[in-house]
C-alpha cells in the first residue's frame, strides 16, 4: 500500500522569503503525485500534479514541485511567499489497487504561517 | 459549475443519534469518496465507490455506512453517532487516470462539519 510522509507539521516563514515543503512517498510503481492547499474553513484546492515526463512541474499561485525518484520525494517550492499563502498543504499519492479502483492517500499536512 | 456539493455544512448530534451526509457531483465521474479530516491526521479515507453499484471500505470504515444511489450521488450514514466521529467530512469524486479525460485528481466538496456531543 502507498503512503505519504510530510515531515514538517508547522512551518513559519517571513513574507517574501522562499519556501520548501517536504513530501516523501512510498509506492512500488511510478506514482501519481499531487499537492493540495486548504485555507481555513475551506475545501481542498489542487496546486499541481505529476504523472510523468518533466520532473519539475509548475502549478497555480506561483508554486512548483520537483519529483525525485531516487529520493522518493516530491517537494513543493515557492520563491517568494505572500501573506495569502498561509494555509495547510497536503501532499498525496494516487494509485490503483489490485481490484482496479483508484485512490488518493494523503500526508498529514504541513501548516504554513507567514510573518508580515 | 457546482462540482461536488455536500449537505449539510454543519450538524450537531447527540451520542446515539443517526444522520446521513449527502453528496452529489455533476462531473459524470465514476469514482466517489468520503474522507474525514481531523487535526494532525490529514485526510483519511472512510469509504469509496469505484463505480455505480459498488462500494468498498477505506482506512477508517467502522461506524459508517455508505450508499451509491446513482452515478451522481454518494451518501454517508452514521447509524449511532459517537463523540469520536466529531470531524470534518469531505466528499470527493474522480475519473482516475486510465480513462480518457481522466486527470487523476480528486475534486472535493466544501466539507461538512459534524459535532457529536
Amino acid at each position: 500500500a502507498q503512503s505519504v510522509t510530510q515531515p514538517d507539521i508547522h512551518i513559519t516563514v517571513s513574507e517574501g522569503a522562499s519556501l520548501e515543503l517536504r513530501c516523501n512517498y512510498s509506492y512500488g510503481a511510478t506514482p501519481y503525485l499531487f499537492w493540495y492547499v486548504q485555507s481555513p474553513g475551506q475545501g481542498l484546492q489542487l496546486l499541481l500534479k505529476y504523472f510523468s515526463g518533466d520532473t519539475l512541474v509548475q502549478g497555480i499561485k506561483g508554486f512548483e514541485a520537483e519529483f525525485k525518484r531516487s529520493q522518493s520525494s516530491f517537494n513543493l517550492r515557492k520563491p517568494s511567499v505572500h501573506w495569502s499563502d498561509a494555509a495547510e498543504y497536503f501532499c498525496a499519492v494516487g494509485a490503483y489497487s489490485g481490484a482496479g479502483s483508484y485512490q488518493l492517500t494523503f500526508g498529514k499536512g504541513t501548516k504554513l504561517s507567514v510573518i508580515p | 459549475n457546482a462540482g461536488v456539493t455536500q449537505t449539510p455544512k454543519f450538524q450537531v448530534l447527540k451520542t446515539g443519534q443517526s444522520m446521513t451526509l449527502q453528496c452529489a457531483q455533476d462531473m459524470n465521474h465514476n469514482s466517489m469518496y468520503w474522507y474525514r479530516q481531523d487535526p494532525g491526521m490529514g485526510l483519511r479515507l472512510i469509504y469509496y465507490s469505484a463505480s455505480e453499484g459498488t462500494t468498498d471500505k477505506g482506512e477508517v470504515p467502522n461506524g459508517y455506512n455508505v450508499s451509491r444511489l446513482n452515478k451522481r450521488e454518494f451518501s454517508l450514514r452514521l447509524e449511532s453517532a459517537a463523540p469520536s466521529q466529531t470531524s470534518v467530512y469531505f466528499c470527493a469524486s474522480s475519473e482516475g487516470v486510465k480513462l480518457a479525460g481522466g486527470t487523476g485528481e480528486l475534486f472535493f466538496g466544501e466539507g461538512s462539519r459534524l459535532t457529536v456531543l
